[in-house]
């Protein structure tokens, strides 16, 4: 269970073109999704919260007018690089965890990853 | 000072070899302690989640944590060649709105 699909896997784009990214969780529920950025070697870093029904919360020194999140369901988060610039290569990877199944307290799932998607930008 | 260390390795055992993995936090309010595989190119994947402290099992390995020292560890035994991935540690506050932080990550070589 807890499976996050995440397409497209790979994309090459030009300089200058928009890039959009999907994030679906397959067989729960998310309300809130989390978008990451992961450079070679490099561990994940935080770009923003995806929150379903309201706008993204993004982390500092992100450009949300660079990087567009709708959350328009609760199983499905985009993320859209808007005019693609080389240094905007990376890999991206979604994550979300399921609703909890009761009110008392935090999440009782951890966090489940996709399978990123390495963007390119020639 | 990070919220959250990981030796970055690379590790490199050989196969059948007892691997401990470790990090260490200095956030006191961490209660949820994760741990991931990443195969290269690839997303993380769950391996093991603990709630505060007190240790886990799942097959070949064994995931610890010492609240009162701030520290995690991860075990695999009769470690194989496939265990080969970056392990990264994670860890959150108690709430739903806590983020969740992770270690840089080890690389990990297992030697046929």
């Amino acid at each position: 269970g807890a499976v996050v699909s995440q397409h497209p896997s790979w994309v090459i784009c030009k300089s200058g073109t928009s890039v959009k990214i999907e994030c679906r969780s397959l067989d729960f529920q998310a309300t809130t999704m989390f978008w990451y950025r992961q450079f070679p070697k490099q561990s994940l870093m935080l770009m923003a919260t995806s929150n379903e029904g309201s706008k993204a919360t993004y982390e500092q020194g992100v450009e949300k007018d660079k990087f567009l999140i709708n959350h328009a369901s609760l199983t499905l988060s985009t993320l859209t690089v808007t005019s693609a610039h080389p240094e905007d290569s990376s890999f991206y990877i979604c994550s979300a965890y399921p609703m909890p199944e009761d009110s008392i307290g935090s999440y009782n799932s951890p966090l489940h990853f996709g399978n990123g998607t390495r963007l390119t930008v020639t | 000072q990070k919220e959250v260390e990981q030796d970055p390795g690379p590790l490199s055992v050989p196969e059948g070899a007892i691997v401990s993995l470790n990090c260490t936090y200095s956030n006191s309010a961490f209660q949820y302690f994760m741990w991931y595989r990443q195969y290269s190119r690839k997303g993380p994947e769950l391996l093991m989640y603990t709630y505060s402290s007190g240790n886990k099992e799942d097959g070949r390995f064994t995931a610890q944590v010492d609240k009162s020292s701030k520290y995690i560890s991860l075990f695999i035994r009769d470690s194989q060649p496939s265990d080969s991935a970056t392990y990264l540690c994670a860890m959150s506050g108690y709430s739903s709105a806590s983020k969740i932080i992770f270690g840089s990550g080890t690389r990990l070589s297992i030697r046929p």
